[in-house]
């Protein structure tokens, strides 16, 4: 596709569940990032994944929480045993590379029940 | 430590003009970013400055001043499609990629 994909849009589970949430960036980008965004609120830097350098995972928030990316294409954010604290929406974007603009996808909410 | 601010909410009338303002503390200096979130929606890229100075792109311009740590979107012939958030962003320190944003500004443009 031409833009960011990202699925589920939404997803709800019960406090305690895994989740595992998918980002297909555009096709060429080598730098793929991973933000959350609560309600309201601005959004929040959680991990970075270059070409094959080591992923910049200094923003994720706990243990809890993990990520993937095979080569230059799809990434899957995985959230173990979920708290209602996880409830947001989980934006995706790709960009080509070094202070280039990052293009995002329309997101993941997330609702921790 | 990194910091931006932005005002939370502004209003404004349609074919009026209005500017959004940023301060941001950085370690180091990376360029800014601009981006637009309507409700519900993923941000779109508006507009990057990296140097000094006013950057048209037509209806919207951002303006840089680095010694100032500020930044401005001036948005002219407001149309109600333009309410949005209108979000701030600086890469962080050391991390030319890794952006840190703003709470962004909402803006309500009214008839």
């Amino acid at each position: 596709g031409a833009g960011v994909s990202q699925s589920p849009s939404n997803k709800v589970t019960e406090k305690g569940k895994d989740v595992e949430l998918r980002c297909d960036p555009i096709s060429g980008h080598t730098a793929l990032y991973w933000y959350r965004q609560r309600l309201g609120q601005g959004l929040e830097f959680l991990i970075y994944f270059q070409g094959n350098s080591a992923p910049d995972k200094s923003g994720l928030p706990s243990d809890r929480f993990s990520a993937e990316r095979t080569g230059e294409s799809v990434s899957t954010l995985t959230i173990q045993r979920t708290q209602q604290e996880d409830s947001a929406v989980y934006l995706c974007a790709s960009s080509l590379g070094k202070n280039q603009p990052q293009h995002f996808g329309d997101g993941t909410r997330l609702s921790i029940l | 430590g990194q910091n931006i601010d932005q005002p939370t909410e502004m209003t404004a009338t349609e074919g009026a003009i209005v500017q959004i303002n940023c301060t941001y503390q950085t370690s180091g200096f990376n360029g800014l970013f601009w981006y637009q979130q309507h409700a519900g929606e993923a941000p779109t890229f508006l507009s990057y400055n990296v140097l000094d100075g006013l950057e048209e792109k037509g209806r919207f311009s951002s303006f840089l001043s680095r010694s100032k740590g500020y930044s401005y979107l001036l948005l002219k012939e407001l149309q109600m499609k333009d309410s949005a958030s209108y979000l701030c962003a600086v890469p962080l320190s050391g991390g030319y990629n890794k952006l840190i944003f703003g709470a962004g500004t909402r803006l309500a443009v009214h008839p």
